[in-house]
């Protein structure tokens, strides 16, 4: 299985900061990365496919980059209601896996 | 509008069996994957299996192979993930997602999920 990491575990940022979060893969999986957003109790809601590309209706201010194994999700000014947690995960390859998520709070 | 609808809440005892399901609407639902993600309490999100409504080709996760089945009825645009027999450790929140097809026997990243199924297995 490829594994993903993230990088940090958990953030604390202000309204208005800019976050950048890192997911590696332990190996290369060319753009087939997803990020994810998920809220206390609340199903998951996707941001970006292909590394780079806003889902319908995604704000913005959500961007992705990256490509290989190492990519990144930018929020370029907070919202109260980004507080959350956001997950990468990969589909190159089956199994699909997630990384173990980044916990963004309120600081 | 595309929309996934899961079944309500389970509360099951170890041994016993289940299916719970999930429907899709406002889209073909042949054309598109299905995919089954688990989220233990407090845990991060794993993913379980896929499975491509069209022509029920499945892939399931190591971790979850002969543990779960993943099946689908076309002719309600409905997909299932069953267990024969629950244990405490199936304890958690299910929840499907629609994935398109980016390639001959390939799906691509999650673009709807459905709202969770809480599963609680305990004697």
């Amino acid at each position: 299985d490829i594994q993903m990491t993230q990088s940090p575990s958990s953030l604390s940022a202000s309204i208005g900061d800019r976050v950048t979060f890192t997911c590696r893969a332990s190996q290369g999986i060319s753009n087939y990365l997803a990020w994810l957003q998920q809220k206390p109790g609340k199903a998951p809601k996707s941001l970006i496919y292909a590394a780079s590309n806003l889902q319908s209706g995604v704000p913005s201010r959500f961007s992705g980059s990256g490509s290989g194994t190492v990519f990144a999700l930018t929020i370029s000014s907070l919202e109260p209601e980004d507080f959350a947690t956001y997950y990468c995960q990969q589909y190159y390859t089956y199994p699909q896996t997630f990384g173990q998520g980044t916990r963004l709070e309120i600081k | 509008e595309v929309q996934l609808v899961q079944s309500g809440v389970e509360v099951k005892k170890p041994g016993e069996s289940l299916k719970i399901s999930c429907k899709g609407s406002g889209y073909s639902f042949t054309n598109y994957w299905i995919g089954w993600v688990r989220q233990m309490p407090g845990e991060g999100l794993e993913w379980v299996g896929i499975i491509y409504p069209g022509d029920s080709d499945t892939r399931y996760s190591p971790s979850f192979e002969g543990q779960v089945t993943i099946s689908v009825d076309n002719s309600i645009s409905t997909a299932y993930l069953q267990w024969s027999s629950l244990q405490a450790s199936d304890t958690a929140i299910y929840y499907c997602s629609r994935h398109e097809v980016v390639a001959v026997l390939y799906a691509g990243p999650p673009d709807h999920w459905g709202q969770g199924t809480l599963v609680t297995v305990s004697s």
